[in-house]
């Protein structure tokens, strides 16, 4: 069961635009939500995480919004750069379960 | 802080061999994680340890695998009899607490392919 959602595969940019990459999740005991970056060759880096308590959260040039009603977030990157070109993992934690979506790899053209 | 350390990174075996992995998470982290993805998916969980202990088995993970954190260092993952669909990436990650926050780190992964 695909708990954590991340319908778009792939998403392409231009440098200096806003990417906008999506995440849905079904189960409504999810009470954190993570953003995990990944390179080739690589693990997983942590990005950005919010709690269930609040519906923004902000670091630099990354913003994770929440909608729970909805049951979906979305991180916010702006501007774009050439750098951010990874894959990105969307992850929701209820306590010591944590899923992870199947990951968008996001393009940004110079 | 050297990271998470993961060896081997590469493995090819032939089906029905057996291969252990090996994790070195970072010094101070009590809890030490291990998931497996495969491609076009994200990490799955397999299970964790709390120090020595394994707290938690994924339903994903059937009795050919065994986890092991002696002395609640450095763990292994094993694989008995491996089979083609045992091919992926098999991620190791470490925390101090849970696995939120803060949140966790990964080691680089050992990719197994069985021919």
């Amino acid at each position: 069961d695909q708990q954590v959602k991340q319908n778009s595969p792939s998403l392409s940019v231009q440098e200096g635009r806003i990417s906008i990459l999506n995440c849905d999740y079904t189960n409504s005991m999810f009470d954190y939500f993570l953003w995990y970056k990944k390179y080739p060759a690589e693990g997983p880096t942590f990005l950005i995480s919010i709690s269930s308590i609040k519906d923004k959260n902000e670091d630099g040039r990354f913003t994770v919004f929440l909608n729970k009603s909805a049951k979906h977030l979305s991180l916010h990157i702006v501007p774009s750069q050439p750098g951010d070109s990874a894959v990105y993992f969307c992850a929701a934690s209820a306590s010591e379960d944590m899923r992870f979506g199947a990951g968008t790899r996001l393009t940004v053209k110079p | 802080d050297t990271g998470v350390s993961q060896n081997p990174r590469h493995k090819i075996t032939k089906r029905g061999q057996n291969v252990t992995f090996r994790c070195d998470p970072i010094s101070e982290h009590n809890r030490l994680y291990w998931y497996r993805q495969t491609l076009g998916q994200g990490p799955e969980f397999l299970t964790y340890f709390q120090n020595e202990a394994q707290l938690e088995k994924s339903r994903l993970l059937s009795d050919r695998f065994s986890a092991e954190r002696p002395k609640g260092s450095f763990s292994t993952l094993e694989i008995q009899r491996t089979e083609q669909g045992d091919s992926a990436m098999y991620l190791c990650a470490s925390s101090l607490e849970g696995p939120i926050s803060p949140p966790l780190h990964f080691g680089n992964g050992t990719r197994l392919t069985v021919t």
